[in-house]
């Protein structure tokens, strides 16, 4: 098992659509979580981090469920600029040690 | 705003170069980092370095060495390019304090 899987996609949402995004990891220990965007041919971005608590950010939504394992991301009102790849990374505090997904890919249509 | 820069976008060398990839970063990091991008692979680690003249191996450091001779710059060097070294290659820092990660534009090398 991967230890952080991610549907690659792509979705294909109209724009003003709510779209969500799954991420399972399998380190029971990780610590701290992450979305990231990615244009492509471009570097990743961080979008969010990820707290027990959640976040949100204007349109984003990031939760994290420690008993399932899974962080999401849901954006509403999907943008035309909001296509891009998004990564889920998830570290184990102390260790310096990203875990990245590999992405899902996202398409907002006109 | 924090700014990583790499010493260039697009690489092109030949099989058995000595090949420089440099990094730098003007936010007073600890933690730098190179990974290489690869599709359908995602990021794979291949050294970081937590202080100066401290690294440690990733998870693909085979043909790869580094150099942090000092905080704001981070080194990775390709010793003989081979054609399976061509890739994306992108250079993070990190505070150590908040764990996110600031990455460069990244570096699209070809070994022919």
């Amino acid at each position: 098992r991967k230890e952080v899987e991610q549907d690659p996609g792509p979705f294909n949402v109209p724009e003003g659509a709510t779209v969500a995004f799954n991420c399972t990891y399998s380190n029971s220990a990780s610590q701290s979580f992450f979305w990231y965007r990615q244009d492509c041919r471009k570097e990743p971005k961080l979008l969010m981090s990820v707290y027990s608590s959640g976040n949100e950010d204007g349109r984003f939504t990031a939760q994290l469920n420690r008993a399932s394992q899974y962080i999401s991301l849901l954006i509403r009102d999907s943008k035309l600029s909001d296509s891009a790849t998004y990564l889920c990374v998830e570290s184990t505090s102390g260790t310096y040690k990203y875990i990245f997904g590999t992405g899902t890919r996202l398409k907002v249509l006109a | 705003d924090v700014k990583v820069t790499q010493s260039s976008r697009y690489l092109v060398k030949r099989t058995g170069e000595k090949v420089f990839l440099e990094c730098v970063q003007d936010m007073d990091h600890e933690n730098m980092f190179w990974y290489r991008q690869d599709p359908g692979l995602g990021l794979r680690l291949i050294y970081f370095s937590y202080d100066v003249k401290m690294k440690e191996k990733g998870d693909i450091p085979e043909g790869y060495s580094v150099s942090r001779e000092k905080k704001e710059r981070f080194s990775l060097i390709l010793e003989s390019a081979s054609t399976n070294q061509t890739s994306m290659y992108l250079c993070a820092s990190t505070t150590g304090v908040s764990y996110e990660q600031y990455f460069g534009p990244g570096t699209r090398l070809t070994v022919t």
